[in-house]
């Protein structure tokens, strides 16, 4: 009963420094999205993939690039981590063909100093 | 562009109380309407997902309805416990290309 796994659970960058947000999801789901979540917000979309192969940006992608590696794992890089990066980075994953929800997992605190 | 408002922002209210947290949502062609509970610390996790041709879903003690031709959810609470206490969220999915649209929520605190 994994079902959506994101690693790391907590992160300190410094500004400038690389990294990536890995997400792995059991349920073989075809779609998968990465969001962030800043106080008094609401999740905002960065990137989501429709289904094995494919990519497409969501409502803030700037900054931040995706990998879909194969059907369960989708990543997240920040290539030159800055301050406004600091956020919660949420991974989820639904079945896009009927009336699913979607499936999360429980979050990277990323904090960029 | 959908745009999604929860009222209340937040409710403190004692054990016991039946409770009513609203989403309204600008753009009424929606193909579903979610709701979900986020935990201090954690993922959210699905409440009730409601389709566009339906107009309410029941699981326990939570019922959600939907009035698309207003743009309005509700979200009931029947005798709120203290395991009720957390952050509340809808999102309505417009299907196109699968993306759900957030409020903000509304953070409940249920008293005992």
């Amino acid at each position: 009963n994994a079902g959506v796994t994101q690693t790391p659970k907590f992160q300190v960058l410094k500004t400038g420094q690389s990294m990536t947000l890995q997400c792995a999801q059991d349920m073989n789901h075809n779609s998968m999205y990465w969001y962030r979540q800043d106080p008094g917000m609401g999740l905002r979309l960065i990137y989501y993939s429709a289904s094995e192969g494919t990519t497409d940006k969501g409502e803030v992608p700037n900054g931040y690039n995706v990998s879909r590696l194969n059907k369960r794992e989708f990543s997240l890089r920040l290539e030159s981590a800055a301050p406004s990066q600091t956020s919660v980075y949420f991974c989820a994953s639904r079945w896009t063909d009927s009336n699913q929800p979607q499936h999360f997992g429980d979050g990277t605190r990323l904090s960029i100093l | 562009k959908q745009e999604v408002t929860q009222i209340p922002a937040a409710l403190s209210v004692p054990e016991g109380e039946n409770l009513v947290l609203n989403c309204s949502f600008t753009d009424s062609a929606i193909y579903n309407l979610q709701w979900f509970r986020q935990d201090p610390g954690k993922g959210l996790t699905s409440l009730l997902l409601i389709q566009s041709s339906q107009r309410e879903q029941t699981s326990g003690r939570l019922n959600a309805s939907l009035d698309k031709s207003s743009g309005r959810s509700t979200l009931y609470i029947a005798a709120s416990q203290p395991g009720d206490s957390a952050t509340y969220l809808c999102a309505p999915d417009s299907g196109s290309n699968y993306q759900l649209i957030w409020g903000a929520g509304t953070k409940l605190i249920i008293k005992p």
